[in-house]
Parts: C-alpha cells; structure tokens; sequence
C-alpha cells in the first residue's frame, strides 16, 4: 500500500531552466509534508516543508505547492543548478495526537539531472 | 555541532546471523526513528524510540528489534538475516513528535550473502 507516490523515477532539466517534482498522496490524514534531497553516500538533507493548511511555501530558489483536493504536492526548483542533481524524496507524516505521530512516509524518489 | 551519526558504514554478513547497527541523535533531540531504503525505493519506516521505549513501529517482522540507552543513542538489532535484508539502514533524530524537523545519519549499507 504506497500511500505516497512519486510517478516520475526520473527528470532531467537543463541548468537555468525550472524543474518540477511530483508527488501524489492518499492518506487524508496526512497534514505535513516534506521535500528531501539526497546525495549517494549520504543521508537525506531536509529541503522545504509545508502544512496542510497553507497551499504553498517558499525558500529562495524552492517551492512546494500543495493542492489538498487533489491530495497533490510539487516541488518548484527555480533556477535550476547543477549542484541540484540528487534524488528528491517527498514525505509526509499524520496529524498530532495520532499513533503514526512523527512516522514519515517516504515516496520512491525521483532522480533529478540538471545538465550544464 | 554533530548531527546524526551512525556505524559502521557498511557491513557485510552472512544469511542466519544477526547483526547490530548504532546510532547517535543529534546534540538536544531525544528521538530516533530506524528507516530501512531499499536499492531504488524510498526509506521504510520500521520503529521510533522515545525515553528507552519503542513507541511506533513500522510493517516489520519481530527479527527487527531495538534499543535506546538514557544518552539517546539507539541500537538496531536484525536475527536470522536474510538476503532481502540487504539495504541502507537509516537512524533519523527529532524532538518528541518530530517538531523541529527530521535529522538523518549517512545510513550503514548492510549486505547480506
């Protein structure tokens, strides 16, 4: 049962351009959503975040959309760099008070090639 | 200030034996969740530890278990390895409930033959 899902293993986007990451999410009771980039070798580096009851949020060159009707969320990264080439992990965790309080789950990832 | 650390980096053993991978919280969190990324998929969740008890726990057979001592650090334990045991095995610290954020280790890369 893969309750967050990133449909896209893959995206490559040239250097300056914008590239935009997909997640999908079943659970309604999901009401905290993050963004993980990471490196081969290393662990996840915690990106961007957003509660479920704003419907975007900002951080320099990123963005996180999210569109609760549609159980949606996207991951803007404008420009983009080279340095950005990672895989990007979105998660998301359940509301306080319930017993899945501070579990994430991860979505499958998607590989990002920002090319020169 | 150091973040979360976790050992060994890699480990090899052989299927049947039992193997124990450590971890240190970041300096002030008082929580450590286990993460299980197989190769091409995200992390799974397998347990949180919270004031030496395991408060949530993930979609994992019994042979997974784990420890956390009062300095916060934390202890995973695998029995009767089997080669689908084979992953990185990710330590992430928080403060209670997770506010604050998620901290992860590099992970320790365990290889089953």
């Amino acid at each position: 049962d893969q309750q967050v899902k990133q449909n896209s293993p893959s995206l490559s986007v040239q250097e300056g351009r914008i590239s935009i990451l997909n997640c999908d999410y079943t659970n309604s009771m999901f009401d905290y959503f993050l963004w993980y980039k990471k490196y081969p070798a290393e662990g996840p580096t915690f990106l961007i975040s957003i509660s479920s009851i704003k419907d975007k949020n900002e951080d320099g060159r990123f963005t996180v959309f999210l569109n609760k009707s549609a159980k949606h969320l996207s991951l803007h990264i404008v420009p983009s760099q080279p340095g950005d080439s990672a895989v990007y992990f979105c998660a998301a965790r359940r509301a306080s008070g319930g017993t899945s309080y501070g579990k994430l789950t991860f979505g499958q990832g998607t590989i990002l090639t920002v090319h020169p | 200030d150091a973040g979360v650390t976790q050992s060994p980096t890699h480990l090899i053993k052989t299927r049947g034996q039992q193997v124990t991978l450590r971890c240190s919280p970041k300096s002030g969190h008082d929580t450590v969740s286990w993460y299980q990324q197989a190769l091409g998929q995200g992390p799974q969740f397998i347990f949180q530890y919270y004031e030496e008890e395991e408060r949530q726990r993930g979609n994992f057979p019994d042979r997974f278990s784990g420890h956390q001592f009062p300095n916060y650090s934390s202890e995973l334990n695998v029995n009767a390895l089997l080669l689908g045991d084979s992953a990185l095995y990710l330590c992430a610290s928080s403060l209670r409930g997770g506010s604050g954020g998620y901290t992860f280790g590099s992970g320790t890369r365990l290889t089953v033959v």
